[in-house]
């Protein structure tokens, strides 16, 4: 079945903890994207993969680090946890089409992070 | 602040009538797209709309956009209970040359309820 893979799907830890949300995507997608939904503020972008070896910042980095060594796999790593990172993260995969700018994305299920 | 806002932001109906919703956008685009997520989970895409396009349908999905006007609107017909969900629409940042450069923004999203 064609998916996005996030894990852990629910994760309560402590301020300065380092912690990975891992991504993986079985669609051979080139695109790969994170993005954080809090109330009242909707979905925002953290960083996005146009392909392997290729990040970029989305509207919200500022404590967020990716790495896009494999086509597969796109993992967030949040270095230095504070509360303010306290929310349901989404990664999503696209085969994007440059020339048509279509950009339909796949999502996970979300993981939703608690720090304290 | 976000580049497609909806609206409005919850919507509250009775099963079999018609739900719209809104969303405007401040710049150009190539394409729009709208999203549905049920509680607390992954976006699912719905459907797509080009620049060109007016109208699309799907199923019993309207959609409906006006670039002049920098607006869309999401029409859902003889709706059902399993329709209750959060709707968004999403648009691509794009160059000077029209392309995506990966970063869709979405908006804040309507909650729709359907009372059976």
């Amino acid at each position: 079945e064609a998916q996005v893979t996030q894990n852990p799907r629910y994760l309560i830890t402590v301020t300065g903890k380092k912690l990975t949300v891992t991504c993986s995507q079985n669609m051979n997608h080139e695109y790969m994207s994170w993005y954080r939904q809090d109330p009242g503020l909707g979905l925002r972008q953290i960083y996005y993969s146009m392909n392997v070896e290729v990040t970029d910042k989305g509207d919200v980095p500022e404590g967020y680090k990716v790495s896009r060594k494999e086509k597969r796999n796109f993992p967030l790593i949040l270095e230095s946890p504070s509360p303010n990172q306290t929310s349901l993260y989404f990664c999503a995969s696209s085969s994007q089409r440059l020339a048509s700018g279509a950009n339909v994305l796949t999502f996970g299920a979300g993981s939703r992070l608690t720090v304290l | 602040s976000q580049q497609g806002e909806e609206d409005p932001q919850a919507l509250s109906i009775q099963e079999g009538e018609n739900a719209t919703m809104n969303c405007s956008y401040k710049t150009s685009i190539n394409n729009l797209q709208w999203y549905r997520q049920n509680s607390g989970r992954g976006l699912v895409h719905l459907i797509l709309i080009r620049s060109n396009e007016r109208e699309k349908h799907s199923g019993r999905l309207r959609v409906t956009l006006d670039t002049s006007k920098k607006s869309s609107s999401l029409l859902i017909t003889a709706s059902r209970a399993a329709d209750t969900a959060s709707y968004f629409c999403a648009t691509p940042r794009t160059n000077a040359g029209g392309t995506s450069y990966g970063k869709l923004t979405f908006g804040q999203g309507t909650i729709l309820t359907v009372h059976p």
